[in-house]
């Protein structure tokens, strides 16, 4: 198993640009996260979703965007990117019934 | 949401055991207590949890004090790759039951 993927490992982004972070497991896990941790501070929820066809949000979900059309695959769409979004992204996820979570290797975003 | 309380950092030598401690007096009954460690550059990683018993895992131990109010990671024999942030995290029951990650505490391991 792969486990939890993420792409690109890095990207510099202008302000008002949007892009996507892709992130996909293997493991057939019905929950999956996203998560932003900035510099000196632990990681904070962005989005998540329970399963194909549902998602809400997290503690942090202003100016992101996310939907979940297949177990695998849980991408997050920036909008129209800004400075403060600069940030390393981690996607996450589990099954159904157990506690760990799986996080992936991270995204290193720059927004100038 | 129940709130945890850890050093922010600790230094340890190599081959000798490391208890990290984290408080966390508001638990409530159903609360588990996790810990996950996040190596540098890299995404956190899940190391142990525990409800009320004391656990042990192939990467460490969970002592629980008897009231809950408290709690201990024990890494039997540090390494220089244990060198990471940890986070003690308070769980509430339930599928939909997130993480709530706080700025955790900093091992150093000195060779």
């Amino acid at each position: 198993n792969a486990g939890v993927t993420q792409t690109p490992k890095f990207q510099v982004l202008k302000t008002g640009q949007s892009m996507t972070l892709q992130c996909a497991q293997d493991m057939n896990h019905e929950y999956m996260s996203w998560y932003r941790q900035d510099p000196g501070m632990g990681l904070r929820l962005i989005h998540y979703s329970v399963g194909a066809g549902i998602t809400d949000q997290g503690e942090v979900p202003n100016g992101y965007n996310v939907s979940r059309s297949t177990t695998e695959d849980f991408p997050l769409r920036l909008l129209s990117a800004a400075p403060s979004q600069t940030s390393v992204y981690f996607c996450a996820s589990r099954a159904g019934g157990r506690y760990e979570q799986y996080f992936g290797p991270g995204t290193r975003l720059t927004v100038t | 949401d129940a709130k945890t309380t850890q050093p922010n950092s600790m230094e340890s030598n190599e081959e000798e055991p490391v208890h990290l401690p984290c408080n966390h007096s508001t638990i409530s009954g159903t609360d588990y207590i996790h810990w996950y460690r996040q190596l540098p550059s890299q995404g956190p990683e899940y190391v142990i949890h525990g409800l009320t018993s004391n656990v042990n895992n192939r990467m460490a131990s969970l002592a629980i004090a008897e009231d809950r109010k408290s709690s201990t990671l024990i890494l039997h024999r540090a390494t220089l790759r244990d060198a990471a942030v940890y986070y003690c995290i308070l769980r509430s029951p339930g599928a939909n039951s997130k993480l709530t990650f706080g700025k955790g505490i900093t091992l150093s391991v000195r060779p």
